[in-house]
């Protein structure tokens, strides 16, 4: 089957280092998205990996082991405005096949 | 340059009836997904139209049916509503050859 799973909700303090972690167990892997989603909004893309390793794109990062199933975002100097929802997606064949999101609390 | 759009914005039915959802794709967007996202989920796969073909379907019943226009434009029917079918409807295009989604900001459906 196709499963993917993230914890539910993590609290961090504005200006700290949060890491949010994504497994997957899914029938294709063409590649791993992280979105990011305030409450009522749509998703906004964050990050693409579709090879093994870090990409950076800001105060944002996400890593991929394909080997291990595994992914993981990471958010630096923390701002407010980052409280929100992170969606973990793999693509697979042409869908995307999403996690639950964990929800991000930032606190001051 | 336009987003993704959707109309309508919100939407009230009841059981029973059927709904139709419109998506405008971003311009030099070719590919259309559809996208049943209830309460604190996260979104689940409906369908994706390439070449006003359905190009592959999630795990959804008949009841949910597409179409892709020429202009790439898009539109969600769902039949017989279910008070289960109350979710919020994303909408996400892609252009050539790219792996990117952008959505829509989404039609809340509510069944009663």
């Amino acid at each position: 089957g196709q499963n993917i799973d993230q914890p539910t909700e993590m609290t961090a303090t504005e200006g700290a280092i949060v890491q949010i972690n994504c497994t997957y167990q899914t029938s294709g892997f063409n590649g791993l998205f992280w979105y990011q989603q305030h409450a009522g909004e749509a998703p906004t893309f964050l990050s693409y990996n579709v090879l093994d390793g870090l990409e950076e794109k800001g105060r944002f990062s996400s890593f991929l082991s394909r080997s291990k199933g595994y992914s993981y975002l990471l958010l630096k100097e923390l701002q407010m405005k980052d409280s929100a929802s992170y969606l973990c997606a793999v693509k697979s064949n042409y869908q995307l096949i999403w996690g639950a999101g964990t929800k991000l609390i930032i606190k001051p | 340059d336009a987003g993704v759009t959707q109309s309508p914005t919100h939407l009230i039915k009841t059981r029973g009836q059927q709904v139709t959802l419109r998506c405008s794709p971003k311009s030099g967007h070719d590919t259309v997904s559809w996208y049943q996202q209830a309460l604190g989920q996260g979104p689940q796969f409906i369908f994706q139209y390439y070449e006003e073909e359905e190009r592959q379907r999630g795990n959804f019943p008949d009841r949910f049916s597409g179409h892709q226009f020429p202009n790439y434009s898009s539109e969600l029917n769902v039949n017989a509503l279910l008070l289960g079918d109350s979710a919020l409807y994303l909408c996400a295009s892609s252009p050539p050859g790219d792996n990117e989604q952008f959505f829509g900001p989404g039609t809340r459906l509510t069944v009663l």
